[in-house]
């Protein structure tokens, strides 16, 4: 029963091509992100999606697109991959509109090598 | 803006003595403040948070954090260290002002000798 599940674990793909991350939550949040964590274990959002709209788009290149087909879903699509591009990518998930329930759930992050 | 620091890469200690791991935050209002736990090849999980009331807070697995607004700093602390404890520590902030965004530390490795 996991909460957070983000598919493929592993996606190692050559530079050009185009990749795609899914990512769904059985929790019933709201509001879903996208972070990526680079090889010193740094942690950036990309995206955050609240009820299919989104609501926070950080300085990520165009060729990165979130599609959220409904709240339960958030994939992560990746046009012309780069070598800067390899990393963790992580999904997670909260609840909005509660001021007081600021947990994030994380899915277990997909490993993206781009040689 | 805000931010958060955590000052140490890396932290050791011995099992079965306390561990403090170490978080200053900056924003411009009242911070939210979190931390959070990676075990390898997993994602992150939630620890405990401070959003008001209360400057102890205790979290699972018998973590707890003090919060001290003079100090700007929100230090995870256990009073007795497990080899299981060891693991990569994120301190998270968000300006209670601000849109709905957490802000990372740079992550700290706690390893627990046997």
């Amino acid at each position: 029963d996991t909460a957070v599940s983000q598919t493929p674990k592993y996606l190692v793909t050559q530079m050009g091509n185009d990749k795609s991350i899914k990512c769904e939550q059985n929790l019933g949040h709201d509001t879903m992100y996208w972070y990526k964590q680079d090889s010193k274990k740094f942690l950036k959002i990309m995206f955050s999606y609240n009820n299919k709209e989104l609501i926070i788009n950080e300085t990520v290149p165009n060729r990165f697109s979130p599609k959220s087909p409904d709240k339960a879903h958030l994939n992560l699509h990746i046009n012309s991959l780069e070598l800067g591009d390899s990393a963790v990518y992580f999904c997670a998930s909260s609840q909005e509109g509660v001021a007081t329930n600021e947990k994030l759930f994380f899915g277990s992050g997909t490993q993206l090598s781009v040689l | 803006a805000q931010s958060v620091a955590q000052p140490e890469d890396q932290v050791n200690v011995a099992e079965g003595n306390p561990l403090t791991v170490k978080c200053t935050y900056s924003v411009s209002g009242n911070p939210y403040l979190f931390w959070y736990v990676q075990y390898p090849n997993r994602g992150l999980q939630f620890l405990l948070k401070y959003i008001t009331g209360d400057n102890l807070v205790k979290g699972s697995y018998g973590f707890e954090a003090e919060f001290n607004k003079s100090q700007t700093s929100f230090h995870l602390k256990k009073p007795s260290a497990l080899v299981s404890d060891s693991a990569l520590y994120f301190c998270a902030v968000r300006d209670s002002g601000s849109a709905r965004q957490l802000t990372f530390g740079s992550g700290t490795q706690l390893t627990v000798l046997p």
